[in-house]
């Protein structure tokens, strides 16, 4: 089994920060890691797959990148509508998939 | 629009059999390069992916479940269910249904939710 460890698991920051959240494979996963963000009570949101791309109707604010077993996720200058909790998936061996732990995004 | 929609009870007894239909509305089973899959998260953990199916029949489990797990299209009816066996207080989570597009391995759209609680 591939295990995603996230960090940090929380950051606090303001409204026009950037956030920089970093995911790491236990194994190699080449290109295959979404991201996704998920408010509270709500289904999580896809906003980038295969490292990089964006979901269509995601605001460029948010970047991937990484390759191998290290992955980050960028929001550049952070909206009201951005503090929430976000999740890394790969997908090496799709159907079968697995999440990291998550990093919750508040407001300082 | 897509929307898929969870439903089915909210609590199971201990050693019960848990059993969730996700209904699709705006779209097609059928749809090819996608799997019709379902995930659930825990209170306050990760998520986790519990199995996947295609419209051919084929299904996919989490190897950790998979003696547990059995989920089932009625592509004429737009639904897929899951039935999980043998539930412990551990199974209590959110359970969500959701499609997942095969060529980018990722889930693009999600049901709202619902929790299922196994207690006596």
């Amino acid at each position: 089994d591939i295990k995603m460890t996230q960090s940090p698991s929380s950051v606090s920051a303001s409204v026009g920060d950037s956030v920089t959240i970093t995911c790491r494979a236990s194994q190699p996963i080449t290109k295959w890691l979404a991201w996704y963000q998920q408010k509270p009570g709500r289904a999580p949101k896809l906003l980038i797959y295969l490292t990089s791309d964006l979901q269509s109707g995601v605001p460029s604010r948010f970047s991937g990148s990484g390759s191998g077993t290290d992955f980050t996720l960028t929001i550049s200058s952070l909206q009201p509508e951005d503090f929430a909790t976000y999740y890394c998936q790969e997908a090496n061996s799709f159907p079968s998939f697995s999440f990291g732990g998550g990093t919750k995004v508040e407001i300082k | 629009q897509l929307q898929l929609q969870e439903s089915g009870p909210g609590l199971v007894k201990p050693s019960g059999t848990l059993s969730l239909t996700c209904t699709v509305s705006g779209g097609s089973l059928s749809t090819s390069d996608y799997y019709w899959g379902w995930l659930r998260q825990p209170p306050g953990k990760r998520l986790e992916w519990i199995g996947s199916a295609y419209s051919s029949g084929s299904t996919y489990y989490n190897p950790s479940l998979k003696s547990r797990v059995t989920i089932s299209m009625d592509t004429s009816k737009r639904q897929f269910s899951l039935n999980l066996t043998s539930v412990a207080a551990a199974d209590t989570a959110v359970y969500y249904c959701a499609k997942l597009r095969i060529s980018t391995a990722v889930a693009v759209d999600w049901g709202q939710g619902t929790l299922v609680t196994v207690a006596s």
